[in-house]
């Protein structure tokens, strides 16, 4: 049963809009949210995170929303550039990140020129 | 930003053999240090949690005696997984925090497994 689910496998933005990552939770637990990116060959790099108090962080052109309500999260980054291009993971914790991660399949971000 | 090195980045080992991945905070002291795994086009999963100077905590369906892991000190995990069989092939790959309070976890590179 997975309790982070990204529904889009992939997402084609053009370069210099708004890229929208969508993320849903099962879990009412999880009280800290987290998004992370991957290039292949390398590890996950930290973006941005939110805990459960917040509904909305930003971070120059990344900004996380946070729908306690819906279990939902998204990632806005806008404008979009060439070097978006990724995988971006979601990512949710209990207790401050305690217990370790549970993370979503991925959503490989491709951004058009 | 926070660097973890992890090493080796690719093993190719035959049956039977134990293999010994390193996780290092190269720039900081990592109270936590956690390992996971990723099989094709699945999420990662958490394996376990490590502490150091204290036993690991293993998520449930991981086998402790499989997976070794130590954590020795505040910038150096391992995880070995012992008499490795095809199917543990998989990418490890480790995180570590440099307190637990919602704080990121900054990720090695992982390591690719190949048993033959």
């Amino acid at each position: 049963d997975q309790q982070v689910k990204q529904n889009s496998p992939s997402l084609s933005v053009q370069e210099g809009r708004i890229s929208i990552l969508n993320c849903d939770y099962t879990n009412s637990m999880f009280d800290y949210f987290l998004w992370y990116k991957k290039y292949p060959a390398e590890g996950p790099t930290f973006l941005i995170s939110i805990s459960s108090i917040k509904d909305k962080n930003e971070d120059g052109r990344f900004t996380v929303f946070l729908n306690k309500s819906a279990k939902h999260l998204s990632l806005h980054i806008v404008p979009s550039q060439p070097g978006d291009s990724a995988v971006y993971f979601c990512a949710a914790a209990s207790g401050g990140g305690a217990d370790g991660l549970t993370f979503g399949k991925g959503t490989h971000l491709i951004i058009q020129p | 930003g926070a660097v973890v090195s992890q090493h080796p980045s690719w093993v190719i080992c035959k049956s039977g053999t134990s293999v010994k991945i390193e996780c290092r905070s190269l720039d900081f002291q990592a109270t936590t240090m956690f390992w996971y795994r990723q099989f094709p086009k699945q999420s990662l999963m958490l394996m376990a949690t490590s502490n150091e100077g204290s036993k690991a905590t293993y998520e449930q369906g991981v086998e402790k005696d499989k997976f070794l892991i130590n954590h020795a000190s505040l910038t150096l995990s391992t995880l070995t997984v012992t008499s490795a069989h095809p199917e543990d092939s998989s990418f490890y790959i480790c995180s570590a925090v440099w307190t637990v309070g919602n704080q990121p976890q900054h990720f090695g590179d992982g390591t690719r497994l190949s048993i033959l």
